[in-house]
C-alpha cells in the first residue's frame, strides 16, 4: 500500500514551458515534504522542501504547492530546461521521525 | 568534502555469495540510510541507523544486515545473496530531513 504516489511515470515538455509534477498521499501525519532528482548512474540530490506549516515555497525556477486538504503537492518547474530531464522524486516525513516515504518517481524529458 | 561515498561500483555476486557494501559520510551527520532502487519501484529503505550504535529494520529488511562502525561509516551485508537482491543500492546520511545520497552501487546476482 503505497503512502506516496506519484502517478505520472513520465512527463515530457518544452523546453521555456512549465513542468508540474504531482505527489500524492494518504497518511495524514505526515508533516514534511521533499523533492529529490535523480539523474541516471547518479544518487538522488536534494531539491526543494515543504512544511505542512506553508503551501508555498520557492526557490528560483522550483516552485512546490502543498494542499494539506487533499493530501496533494506538486513541484513547479519554470521555465523548463533540458538539464531537467531526470527523475523526480516526492518524499514525505511525519513529525519527529526523519525518515521520509518515496513515491516511485516521475521521469521528466524536456525537449530542446 | 567528499559527502557520501560508496564502494564497490559495481559488483557482480553469484547465488549464495557474500558481499558487504561500504559507506562512509564526512557531513557528521547522525542519521544513515540503506535503500535500494529498483525499476518502478523507487526508493525502499533496506536499514536505518539513528545515531551511532543504533540500526532498525526498515521496508525491505529480510536477507541484509547492517553495521554502525561509528559516526562516520555505515555497511551492509548480504550473507547469501539471491537474484531478488540484484539492484541498484544507495546510502545516505542526513542531518535532520534533507538526505545526502551517495553514487551508489549496481549489484547483480546471477
Amino acid at each position: 500500500d503505497q503512502q506516496v504516489k506519484q502517478n505520472s511515470p513520465s512527463l515530457s515538455v518544452q523546453e521555456g514551458r512549465i513542468s508540474i509534477l504531482n505527489c500524492d498521499y494518504t497518511n495524514s501525519m505526515f508533516d514534511y515534504f521533499l523533492w529529490y532528482k535523480k539523474y541516471p548512474a547518479e544518487g538522488p540530490t536534494f531539491l526543494i522542501s515543504i512544511s505542512s506549516i506553508k503551501d508555498k515555497n520557492e526557490d528560483g525556477r522550483f516552485t512546490v504547492f502543498l494542499n494539506k486538504s487533499a493530501k496533494h503537492l506538486s513541484l513547479h518547474i519554470v521555465p523548463s530546461q533540458p538539464g531537467d530531464s531526470a527523475v523526480y522524486f516526492c518524499a514525505a516525513a511525519s513529525g519527529g521521525s526523519y525518515i521520509p516515504t518515496f513515491g516511485r518517481g516521475t521521469s521528466l524529458i524536456v525537449h530542446p | 568534502n567528499a559527502g557520501v561515498t560508496q564502494t564497490p561500483k559495481f559488483q557482480v555476486l553469484k547465488t549464495g555469495q557474500s558481499m558487504t557494501l561500504q559507506c562512509a559520510q564526512d557531513m557528521n551527520h547522525n542519521s544513515m540510510y540503506w535503500y535500494r532502487q529498483d525499476p518502478g519501484m523507487g526508493l525502499r529503505l533496506i536499514y536505518y541507523s539513528a545515531s551511532e550504535g543504533t540500526t532498525d529494520k526498515g521496508e525491505v529488511p529480510n536477507g541484509y544486515n547492517v553495521s554502525r562502525l561509528n559516526k562516520r561509516e555505515f555497511s551492509l551485508r548480504l550473507e547469501s545473496a539471491a537474484p531478488s537482491q540484484t539492484s541498484v543500492y544507495f546510502c545516505a546520511s542526513s542531518p535532520k530531513y534533507e538526505q545526502y545520497f551517495g553514487p551508489g552501487t549496481r549489484l547483480t546476482v546471477t
